[in-house]
């Protein structure tokens, strides 16, 4: 059975500091990984998306891809705290939305 | 992007009774698909919503617990039939955008069963 695992945090941080938050993931088939963020009683909204190994970068956000490791990561700089909230990691067979498998996500509090 | 909504947005239902939840996007998609998200977990796909077919159920979810209908490209319901207090959950519908590159979920249906 595919799985993702993440630690449930929550994890806090300091405003201004850089919020590292991590996935592993079983399947090594899997070519897709997503980067969800989901504020409490809303729906998720997809930040980041990753099918190549190495860094992509969007603003604030990085996200990190090590398939040898069968690990993603996501670091957000200059935390604020508007990006408290629930971090979902997904990972999938292709580039497309079918058989996307989510984590439990990691509950991320911003201390300002 | 595509809006996406629910309805209802939460009930509040009894038991062995059944709740049929509304997904409309305001505009034609081909991948539609039915999540449930229980208290302090995470999404767990139901099923996929083929339009002018049967859904595609994933393992552990069968049509005559969660019937779903798919009559076009921009609507779909899901039915929570018979339902039991383990059934109580967030229930999101969710389309693959036309690019491929992204997912995008309704505000989702919170239903609690008593």
């Amino acid at each position: 059975q595919k799985e993702v695992e993440q630690n449930s945090g929550p994890l806090s941080v300091p405003e201004g500091a850089i919020a590292s938050l991590n996935c592993t993931y079983s399947d090594r088939g899997s070519q897709s990984f997503f980067w969800y963020r989901q504020y409490s009683g809303k729906s998720p909204e997809l930040i980041m998306s990753i099918y190549s190994n190495g860094d992509k970068e969007d603003g604030r956000f990085t996200a990190q891809l090590n398939k040898a490791s069968q690990y993603v990561s996501l670091l957000i700089r200059d935390s604020q705290p508007s990006d408290s909230a629930t971090y979902l990691c997904a990972g999938g067979d292709s580039g497309g939305y079918q058989k996307v498998t989510f984590g439990t996500g990691t509950k991320l509090q911003v201390i300002p | 992007s595509a809006v996406i909504s629910q309805k209802p947005s939460r009930d509040i239902c009894q038991r062995g009774t059944s709740l049929t939840i509304q997904c409309q996007v305001d505009s034609q998609v081909t991948m539609m698909f039915w999540y449930r998200q229980q208290p302090g977990q995470s999404l767990t796909l139901i099923a996929t919503a083929n339009q002018g077919s049967e859904a595609t159920y994933e393992s552990g979810f069968v049509i005559d617990k969660f019937p779903i209908s798919r009559p076009n490209l921009t609507f779909s319901t899901l039915t929570v039939s018979n339902m039991s207090p383990e059934d109580s959950s967030i229930y999101l519908c969710s389309v693959e955008a036309t690019s491929g590159d992204t997912q995008y979920f309704g505000p989702g249906t919170r239903l609690t069963v008593l």
